[in-house]
């Protein structure tokens, strides 16, 4: 059982350049969700979803698109990159049930120069 | 809306003194809370929750949390410190869409340090 997988586990991109953090999960979780993890600020919700086809903002959703086109994916794309977009990118699913804890992927260091 | 609070950015602890990690609450209606660990340079690990029931709920590595309604506290506490207990810690609420399990909402962390 893999839990949830993330790709890669580090990147460094310039400034304007696009990209795809890719997220699996092979537990059949409904929820998946994106979080940042920045120095001081914990962890902040970007995108999510309930299941296949329908995706909602978070509390950072700016520079940041998602699709979910299949239940065990949820990849977060970077349409033009930013420093500001320098963070630690965290994917998490989780039975949708308000009692369910999540799984966390291992994470994604982003560097954006 | 929901939130946590974590008041202390950093708790120091001597080996095998108990430690306690403070976390407050502010919901609407009952809160489904959480505890998770976040060793450096990994994801973060679930280590208790609180649905209902007993006050005192026992996690893994000898962890346990406190419930308080009255005071809106999930305190996170451990008898005997560990050096390898040292890492940051998140206190999370669940919120809800559609009225089932959605959002976590985190605190913003504690960083726990136990000497030797």
């Amino acid at each position: 059982n893999a839990g949830v997988t993330q790709t890669p586990k580090f990147q460094v991109l310039k400034t304007g350049q696009s990209m795809t953090l890719q997220c699996a999960q092979d537990m059949n979780h409904e929820y998946m969700s994106w979080y940042r993890q920045d120095p001081g600020m914990g962890l902040r919700l970007i995108h999510y979803s309930v299941g296949a086809g329908i995706t909602d903002q978070g509390e950072v959703p700016n520079g940041y698109n998602v699709s979910r086109s299949t239940t065990e994916d949820f990849p977060l794309r970077l349409l033009s990159a930013a420093p500001s977009q320098t963070s630690v990118y965290f994917c998490a699913s989780s039975y949708l049930i308000r009692g369910g804890g999540y799984t966390f992927g291992s994470g994604t260091r982003l560097t954006v120069v | 809306a929901q939130s946590v609070a974590q008041p202390e950015d950093q708790v120091n602890v001597a080996e095998g003194n108990p430690l306690t990690v403070k976390c407050t609450y502010s919901v609407s209606g009952n809160p489904y809370l959480f505890w998770y660990v976040q060793y450096p340079n990994r994801g973060l690990q679930f280590l208790l929750k609180y649905i209902t029931g007993d006050n005192l709920v026992k996690g893994s590595y000898g962890f346990e949390a406190e419930f308080n309604k009255s005071q809106t506290s999930f305190h996170l506490k451990k008898p005997s410190a560990l050096v390898s207990d040292s890492a940051l810690y998140f206190c999370a609420v669940r919120d809800l869409i559609y009225n089932q399990g959605g959002k976590l909402i985190f605190g913003q962390g504690t960083e726990l340090s136990v000497k030797p």
